[in-house]
């Protein structure tokens, strides 16, 4: 099982719909967790950092489940400028922080 | 400001040459690391570095060498390129350890070996 897995899409969604995608890790001991965005060609950005408590930044909501080991991104109101790759980061090992583990992300596509 | 600084964009090599991938910051930071991104296999660790003179190696670094003689500058060298090393390659950096703050990337260089 992989540590980091992403249902790698695409969801192809109209604007104006909300979406969610989720992300499961395999390592219990697993700290800390976030939201990367990456367009087309270009590098992945920090979207989110993602709090056991849940945070929610305008249109994006992000939720931890330790419970049952995954995150989740919710995008309401989608716009065209949302169509990129999500990616899911957690960093694994609870006495190293150093290293972080990538999820082969979640394509998002929105459309008129 | 110019953040992370990558260079080249692109590069195609020969199997059996070397090179150095050049990155550069210009924030300060203390962590900085090497990705690679393969398509299905998402971005892996190569070598990260938490300050000057240390460095370390991540989850995938044969075939690769890193130095980090100052805080501005982290190199990667390949020593004798093979196919399986073509993919984009990213540098990053961030003020604190990889999981306390978020991770500025480059704009990434396309490797192709053949």
């Amino acid at each position: 099982r992989k540590e980091v897995e992403q249902d790698p899409g695409p969801f192809n969604v109209p604007e104006g719909a909300t979406v969610a995608f989720n992300c499961t890790y395999s390592n219990s001991a697993s700290q800390s967790f976030f939201w990367y965005r990456q367009d087309c060609r270009k590098e992945p950005k920090l979207l989110m950092s993602v709090y056991s408590s849940g945070n929610e930044d305008g249109r994006f909501t992000a939720q931890l489940n330790r419970a049952s080991q995954y995150i989740s991104l919710l995008i309401r109101d989608s716009k065209l400028s949302d169509s990129a790759t999500y990616l899911c980061v957690v960093t694994p090992f609870r006495e190293n922080t150093d290293k972080l583990i990538f999820g082969t992300g979640t394509r998002l596509q929105v459309f008129p | 400001n110019a953040g992370v600084t990558q260079t080249p964009k692109f590069q195609v090599l020969k199997t059996g040459q070397s090179m150095t991938l050049q990155c550069a910051q210009d924030m300060n930071h203390e962590y900085m690391s090497w990705y690679r991104q393969d398509p299905g296999m998402g971005l892996r660790l190569i070598h990260y570095s938490v300050g000057a003179g240390i460095t370390d190696q991540g989850e995938v670094p044969n075939g690769y060498n890193v130095s980090r003689s100052t805080t501005e500058d982290f190199p990667l060298r390949l020593l004798s390129a093979a196919p399986s090393q073509t993919s984009v390659y990213f540098c990053a950096s961030s003020s604190q350890g990889q999981g306390l703050s978020p991770l500025h990337f480059g704009n990434g260089t396309r490797l192709t070996v053949t």
